[in-house]
């Protein structure tokens, strides 16, 4: 069955280092593959999507790497800051027409000032 | 102006009773979907609707049925309420199927 593992439950980091969040899968050949932020109390948003072709997307301080070979995602925050606390969810897609994003449990990262 | 509005945002019942969430969304999206997220913040699909049309539906117990009246409306019937069916059920939408999510704040539905 298809499998979506994120690398720990709990990442603690200190302000100003970079954040590595991973993600692997398995049984699965995404199309896509979306990384969201979720607060507490708070619906998961959008960050970046990548596509099956692309190897690299960057946004601002966020960068996301697409290994199709290694079935990995890394999700990269550089420069952290205790703002970025939060859980960060990875989410494939088939791209398929009937199919629905599949999520991953999540990374809960702290950054300490 | 919130993008995909969802009520209530906490929903407290009595097992075997029947509630609503209702949910809507202002961006002109033509799919909409309901995620439901356990205690271990696990997310997952339950099910979607293109145009009013429904495209997917997980294996979800009967007692839950959804109702588009139009493409900006998607609500979330659940009959004879369980306590294993408290969860947050988050709305999404989207332009199309197949591209990024915004979702709603959520509702947390405590059965009792």
């Amino acid at each position: 069955s298809q499998k979506i593992e994120q690398n720990s439950e709990a990442l603690n980091i200190q302000e100003g280092k970079t954040a590595t969040l991973t993600c692997n899968y398995t049984n699965y050949s995404p199309a896509y593959l979306q990384w969201y932020r979720q607060d507490p109390g708070r619906g998961p948003v959008f960050l970046l999507l990548i596509r099956e072709n692309e190897k690299e997307k960057r946004k601002e301080r966020l960068k996301v790497t697409f290994d199709t070979t290694l079935k990995q995602s890394l999700f990269h925050i550089t420069a952290s800051q205790p703002a970025d606390s939060a859980t960060y969810l990875c989410a494939l897609d088939n791209g398929q027409a009937g199919t629905a994003l599949i999520f991953g449990k999540g990374t809960t990262l702290s950054v300490s000032s | 102006d919130t993008a995909v509005s969802q009520t209530p945002k906490y929903l407290v019942t009595q097992m075997g009773n029947d509630k609503s969430i209702k949910c809507e969304q202002n961006l002109g999206h033509d799919t909409m979907y309901w995620y439901k997220q356990d205690s271990k913040k696990f997310l997952k699909i339950m099910f979607s609707y293109n145009n009013k049309e429904l495209i997917i539906n997980e294996t979800v117990p009967n007692r839950f049925s959804p109702k588009s009246p139009d493409k900006a409306h998607l609500n979330l019937h659940i009959n004879s309420l369980e306590l294993g069916d408290s969860a947050v059920y988050f709305c999404a939408s989207s332009w199309t199927e197949n591209e990024k999510l915004f979702f709603g704040s959520g509702t947390q539905l405590s059965v009792l």
